[in-house]
């Protein structure tokens, strides 16, 4: 069966960091491009951030570029978000992602349960 | 980039049928889309990708309940034989390469 298990998700003061874990199952986790897509409390969902299968290219939304880090580790097969200066509109559900393809430009075709990220004093 | 426009709310009875609707942004009508679920506190679930055409492909185990057409810049998601674990929320994606968008997301109430 094929999974996505979302980790990592916690508590953190604005200006702290967090590392995200989705550890993925059922698949040759190689072969395909991920993605961590986000949703605050009562809203929709927002993109944050995708690599491609073999972790070479990876693109992040305007909101996160230059604080958020994706990368994934493929003999764990394990996709990675390293978030960094957080603030308090980054307070969301983090989901992974997964693409049906190597190369990011598609649709997701499987999502994980998400892990929640507070941010707050 | 396209935008996506999604109504906000739409309603119908068990065992009605709906159609909800998801709108590309001026030049982006050739655009295939996807459309996936989102059941209260779960995570969303991918239901199919919709093309220009009217063609679609459905996720693994979605039942044929779930349909999807297209016109123009529109994009269609129809619900038949509705019950009442279809009410949830709906979302539309488009994508770039290295880029995705949602739409607003459509909550479904069953009445």
């Amino acid at each position: 069966e094929v999974q996505l298990l979302e980790s990592g998700g916690g508590l953190v003061q604005p200006g702290g960091s967090l590392r995200l874990s989705c550890a993925a199952s059922g698949f040759t986790f190689s072969n395909y491009a991920m993605s961590w897509v986000r949703q605050a409390p009562g809203k929709g969902l927002e993109w944050v951030s995708v690599i491609s299968g073999s972790g070479g290219s990876t693109y992040y939304a305007a909101s996160v570029k230059g604080r958020f880090t994706i990368s994934r580790d493929n003999s764990k097969n394990t996709l990675y978000l390293q978030m960094n200066s957080l603030r308090a509109e980054d307070t969301a559900v983090y989901y992974c992602a997964k693409y049906p393809v190597t190369i990011p430009n598609d649709a997701f075709d499987i999502w994980g349960q998400g892990t929640m990220v507070t941010v707050s004093s | 980039q396209p935008v996506l426009t999604q109504s906000p709310s739409a309603s119908a009875s068990l065992g009605a049928s709906v159609k909800l609707t998801c709108t590309l942004s001026s030049g982006h009508s050739s655009y295939a889309i996807a459309w996936h679920q989102q059941q209260p506190e779960k995570g969303p679930r991918y239901l199919m990708k919709l093309y220009s055409d009217g063609s679609h492909r459905k996720g693994d185990g979605i039942t044929d309940r779930f349909s999807g057409s297209s016109s123009g810049a529109e994009r269609y998601l129809t619900i038949s034989s509705l019950q009442s674990e279809d009410e949830a929320d709906y979302y539309c994606q488009t994508w770039g390469t290295g880029s995705v968008v949602f739409g607003g997301g459509t909550k479904l109430t069953v009445l």
